[in-house]
């Protein structure tokens, strides 16, 4: 399985877009990119996936590079509520390896 | 609300006592997951149910026992655990495994084992 890497902590401050950005340079060809969100005391919620390029919910924008190494999951103009930690996860089939993950704090 | 429900939300057990940990989720799901998570580490998946059959265990030691009676309820039984045990348990399911389906967490068990 491909291993992730990415920031431990980031600090922002409310109205700010934040870019977290994760490595995965063994991503496999099958491989999609996934991240999910996690506020303490609760389990994980997806935010969004891509394969390539760009994707956009009402949430999040998901950034891929063309040679897919890396990816970078966009948050506009954040609020409080977003703090949390931003879990980035590389996965060929349903078996998801979460790694550390980043603790995203939002300042007021 | 997650669809995914998780009881009891805590609990305390000796090392010799026998628990279990019960996930239902109405989301209508075929795939059910378990997973740990201690402090200090990364979410660690320790079951995948799919259509009742599981399609994996990753190393989890016998003190763990899943069971999947049906596609919406999957239990762990958990016998003479050990202190390093203490953890959150997390439940999730997706529709199915496949590569592109969401999957949905309960709000887990913080299981503390003394």
């Amino acid at each position: 399985l491909a291993k992730t890497t990415q920031p431990i902590s980031m600090d922002s401050y409310e109205g700010q877009e934040v870019n977290i950005t994760c490595s995965h340079n063994n991503i496999a060809t099958n491989d999609y990119i996934t991240w999910y969100q996690q506020f303490p005391s609760q389990g994980p919620r997806f935010i969004i996936q891509g394969y390539k390029t760009k994707v956009t919910n009402e949430v999040a924008s998901l950034f891929i590079p063309a040679d897919r190494k890396s990816s970078t999951l966009s948050l506009p103009r954040v609020s409080l509520s977003d703090t949390a930690v931003y879990y980035c996860l590389v996965n060929d089939n349903n078996d998801m390896r979460f790694g550390a993950g980043t603790r995203l704090t939002v300042k007021p | 609300e997650t669809g995914v429900t998780q009881t009891p939300r805590h609990l305390v057990m000796g090392m010799t006592n026998k628990k279990s940990l019960k996930c239902e989720q109405h989301l209508g799901h075929n795939a059910m997951y378990w997973y740990k998570q201690s402090a200090k580490k990364p979410l660690e998946l320790m079951f995948v149910y799919n259509f009742k059959e599981q399609t994996e265990n990753n190393s989890v030691p016998s003190r763990f026992s899943p069971e999947c009676p049906n596609s919406s309820h999957l239990f762990l039984h958990l016998h003479t655990l050990q202190p390093e045990d203490s953890a959150l348990y997390l439940c999730a399911s997706s529709q199915d495994t496949g590569v592109d389906n969401e999957q949905f967490f309960g709000p887990g068990t913080r299981l503390t084992v003394l």
